[in-house]
């Protein structure tokens, strides 16, 4: 079945570059998610991006896809105190729904 | 516009209660979901709903029961709650658009969720 999947955890100083990694199985996703969940909130679109592109970028986020390893990679520059949160990967399974992977918690030093 | 709303936002029951939790959206969105999140296990599809008047089962529908009488709002209900299903639950509605399948783009938009702890 299908299933998606990163680390739990990642801590990262102030300033520098954030990756989070997902890896996921079905290969017919089209599109592939990143969602931010804040605390005590629901989740939020942060990017997307489209199966038949290798990058994209938006400011301060750039999302790497390897669809031959079906890799994707969030990368987040500057890193900021208010980047703290999880982060989800996730990938449309069929035209209903999409399959997230467990969240990644990024929290940030000084 | 409200978005999706939740309620209620925090809830005790003691085990063999039942409830039902309500989740509303103005966007005028076919589909709607409810997850679970629980700490390490990320979201889990309980039920969702492809239109007013259906209702489907997601990953872990066992314990929990589902309407969509109208279009706006997805009920949840719990008919003999357990301490299992102590957990975070989220709603979430979409449009999705473009081919049907994997192909379409389908983003999810969340409500702020409910805290239901079962003693």
């Amino acid at each position: 079945g299908e299933d998606v999947e990163q680390s739990l955890f990642l801590s990262v100083r102030e300033g520098d570059s954030s990756v989070i990694n997902c890896t996921y199985t079905d290969s017919s996703s089209t599109y592939l998610y990143w969602y931010k969940q804040e605390p005590g909130a629901g989740l939020q679109l942060l990017t997307y991006i489209f199966s038949n592109m290798d990058m994209k970028q938006d400011q301060r986020l750039t999302v790497l896809l390897n669809k031959k390893d079906k890799h994707l990679s969030l990368r987040i520059a500057d890193t900021q105190t208010g980047d703290s949160a999880i982060y989800f990967c996730a990938e449309s399974s069929s035209a209903s729904k999409i399959i997230f992977g467990s969240g990644t918690r990024l929290s940030i030093r000084p | 516009n409200a978005g999706v709303t939740q309620t209620p936002k925090f809830r005790v029951l003691k085990t063999g209660q039942s409830m039902t939790l309500l989740c509303a959206q103005d966007m005028n969105h076919e589909y709607m979901y409810w997850y679970r999140q629980d700490p390490g296990m990320g979201l889990r599809l309980i039920h969702y709903s492809v239109g007013e008047g259906t209702t489907a089962k997601g990953e872990v529908p066992d314990g929990y029961n589902v309407s969509r009488l109208k279009k706006q709002n997805f009920l949840l209900g719990l008919e003999s709650a357990a301490p299992s299903q102590t957990s975070v639950y989220f709603c979430a509605s979409s449009y999705p658009t473009g081919l049907a399948g994997p192909s379409s783009y389908n983003e999810q938009f969340f409500g702020p969720g409910t805290r239901l702890t079962v003693l």
